[in-house]
């Protein structure tokens, strides 16, 4: 299996709800990445989960909350966003090399609503 | 601060063609140097990396050059197709573990028939 999954591919939330996004990859990957991407813009990278640990968390607001149950398994629960939250939410996984020489794996994407 | 440039506007070619894409760099001394293609609302897929002591490398088609004196990489695509519309990303990367990867801004190819 050389793929990264997201679910769900669309999602629509109000400012007051609670939802969560899902990234799944069964490569042996130990890195784990949540990125956003405007229109027209690239992606920007969020947090960094190394062997199932927090290692870089870019000054992301406290309404969005990753979390890495295993090393195959990535959320992002989100709560109380913006309307300037609604974006395209990429999942991405690395092998365990030393080096910036890691390649990343994107899965297909959140395309989320914040209304 | 780090910046890394890539020509914002969209490129047009024809089918056929040579596709020179740019990849410009400042504060910054990269290791490596990735690129990576990106489909309309689908994630970037990885195409080549070169390292900072290569001056080029190449798959297929692609063609990618990295010179750390004018701190620029060149991406190239020969015998460009209307498939290889879309728009492709720069990411220089270091030398430390599990990559903070930082991609340029992106330029949209369009290959016309």
């Amino acid at each position: 299996d050389t793929e990264v999954t997201q679910t769900p591919k669309h999602l629509v939330m109000g400012m007051t709800n609670k939802k969560s996004l899902k990234c799944e990859q069964h490569m042996g990957h130990r890195a784990m990445y949540w990125y956003k991407q405007k229109a027209k813009k690239p992606p920007e990278l969020m947090f960094v989960y190394s062997y199932e640990k927090l290692s870089i968390n870019e000054s992301v607001p406290s309404r969005f909350s990753p979390e890495c149950p295993n090393s195959s398994l990535l959320n992002l629960h989100l709560h109380a966003l913006q309307p300037e939250d609604s974006a395209l939410y990429l999942c991405a996984s690395s092998p365990p090399l030393a080096g910036g020489k890691d390649t990343q794996y994107f899965g297909p994407g959140t395309r989320l609503t914040v209304l | 601060s780090q910046k890394i440039e890539q020509n914002s506007e969209a490129l047009n070619i024809q089918e056929g063609k040579t596709a020179t894409l740019t990849c410009n760099y400042t504060n910054y001394s990269p290791a490596y140097l990735q690129w990576y293609r990106q489909d309309p609302g689908r994630g970037p897929v990885f195409l080549l990396l070169i390292r900072e002591n290569e001056k080029e490398k190449r798959k297929e088609r692609l063609k990618v050059t990295f010179d750390t004196t004018l701190k620029q990489s060149l991406f190239h695509i020969t015998a460009s197709q209307p498939a290889d519309s879309a728009t492709y990303l720069c990411a220089p990367s270091g030398n430390t573990g599990f990559q903070k990867l930082v991609f340029g801004t992106g330029t949209r190819l369009l290959v016309s028939p």
